[in-house]
Formats: C-alpha cells, sequence, structure tokens
C-alpha cells in the first residue's frame, strides 16, 4: 500500500515548543502532502514536496523528504495553541489520487 | 472559508430514511471527491469525479450513490444505511486530477445513522 503512515499518533506539547511528526510510506512516489484538520472540520493543504527536493519552507513549517528511507517530517516551530489540530501527510504515487493515512494528533497548551 | 460547502452540517438518519448530501465548490475546479472520515481510521476515498464524469468508485457500497450534475455541485445520495455509516463525510475539489494539485475540503456532514 502506498499509504503514508504518520508518527506519532498523538503529541502533546507546551505552546512555545516546537512540534515534530513524521510520515513513513512504502512505495516510491512523486510527491508528499501535508494537511491539517481542526476538530471535526475538513483538511487544509499545508504543503508539497516533491520527491527531488529535500526539505521546503513555509512560515513556521519546515518539512523534509528523505526518498531513501521512505520517510518525510513536519516540523513547527515555536508552536501555538491554535496548532492543536490533526495532521496528515497524503502521498502522490503512480495514482492521481493522494492517499492519507491516520494522522497525528498534536495538542498544543498555552 | 476554502471555497468548499457541504450541507448539511449535522444529519441524523433512521436505516430506513433515504437522505442526500450536497458539496458545492465556488472554484472552478475540474476533480471533485467524496471521502469517508471514521475515528482512528484512514481517510477513505469512495467516488472521484473529473468534468462530472465518475473515474473512481471504491467499492463503495451500493446503499451511498453519488451524483455529478455539473462540474459545482457534487450529492451523495444515501438509503437503508447502517450503524456503522455513521462518520464524517467530506467533499473535496482540486483543479484536475494531475498529481500535484491540492485538495480543498469542505468542512464536512457528520451523519449518525441510529
Amino acid at each position: 500500500s502506498q499509504q503514508g503512515e504518520e508518527d506519532p499518533q498523538a503529541l502533546s506539547i507546551q505552546e512555545g515548543e516546537n512540534a515534530t511528526m513524521n510520515c513513513s510510506y512504502k512505495t516510491s512516489i512523486n510527491n508528499l502532502q501535508w494537511y491539517r484538520q481542526n476538530s471535526g472540520r475538513g483538511l487544509v493543504h499545508l504543503i508539497l514536496i516533491r520527491s527531488n527536493e529535500r526539505e521546503k519552507h513555509s512560515g513556521r513549517l519546515r518539512v523534509t523528504l528523505d526518498t531513501s528511507k521512505k520517510s518525510s517530517s513536519l516540523l513547527i516551530t515555536a508552536s501555538r495553541a491554535a496548532d492543536t489540530a490533526s495532521y496528515f501527510c497524503a502521498t502522490g504515487g503512480g495514482s492521481y489520487i493522494p492517499t492519507f493515512g491516520r494522522g497525528t494528533s498534536l495538542i498544543v497548551h498555552p | 472559508e476554502t471555497g468548499v460547502t457541504q450541507t448539511p452540517r449535522h444529519l441524523v438518519m433512521g436505516m430506513t430514511n433515504k437522505k442526500s448530501l450536497k458539496c458545492e465548490q465556488h472554484l472552478g475546479h475540474n476533480a471533485m471527491y467524496w471521502y469517508k472520515q471514521s475515528a482512528k481510521k484512514p481517510l477513505e476515498l469512495m467516488f472521484v469525479y473529473s468534468l462530472e464524469e465518475r473515474v473512481e468508485n471504491n467499492s463503495v457500497p451500493s446503499r451511498f450513490s453519488p451524483e455529478c450534475p455539473n462540474s459545482s455541485h457534487l450529492f451523495l445520495h444515501l438509503h437503508t444505511l447502517q450503524p456503522e455509516d455513521s462518520a464524517l463525510y467530506l467533499c473535496a475539489s482540486s483543479q484536475d486530477l494531475r498529481q500535484g494539485y491540492e485538495q480543498y475540503f469542505g468542512p464536512g456532514t457528520r451523519l449518525t445513522v441510529t
């Protein structure tokens, strides 16, 4: 299965700390996307990284991709209570449909 | 707001009822999707439409029936559902089906089957 799997399943930190979550997948990909979902709401696209890229930044977000290890990480720096949400990776490979994992639930305590 | 709206936001229905979920996108996108999200499970892709043609149907039971009358609207018709069908149903759209285009999600319909 090409489905990404996020790790850890849950993460609890204090405001101001950095949050790191990981995504592993099994087959080759063309790109990997990260999404955020606030409780009971739809997903919001955060960032896309292509297979020929190793690192990408967007504001307080930093995404890395290691295709040799078939893994990606999402780093949120200087976290805020508003970052509390679930974070999903979605892998894009031969199929045009991104495949989502179960997500990492992040809680940022004020 | 993502430009994708879903109605109703909450729905409670009995197993013998017939209801429909509606999704509308105001983004001029060509592809639309239905997903099912159950607790502690990956997001499950149900149906994909491109330019009003169904291009994917992931072994979804026939009690779920999609309809895409035009590229801006997507419906999910429900009948004789089971309690295990209770979930958050998410609609999404993307510019088209080629890889690399992000998906824009609606807020979802929370469905409870009693």
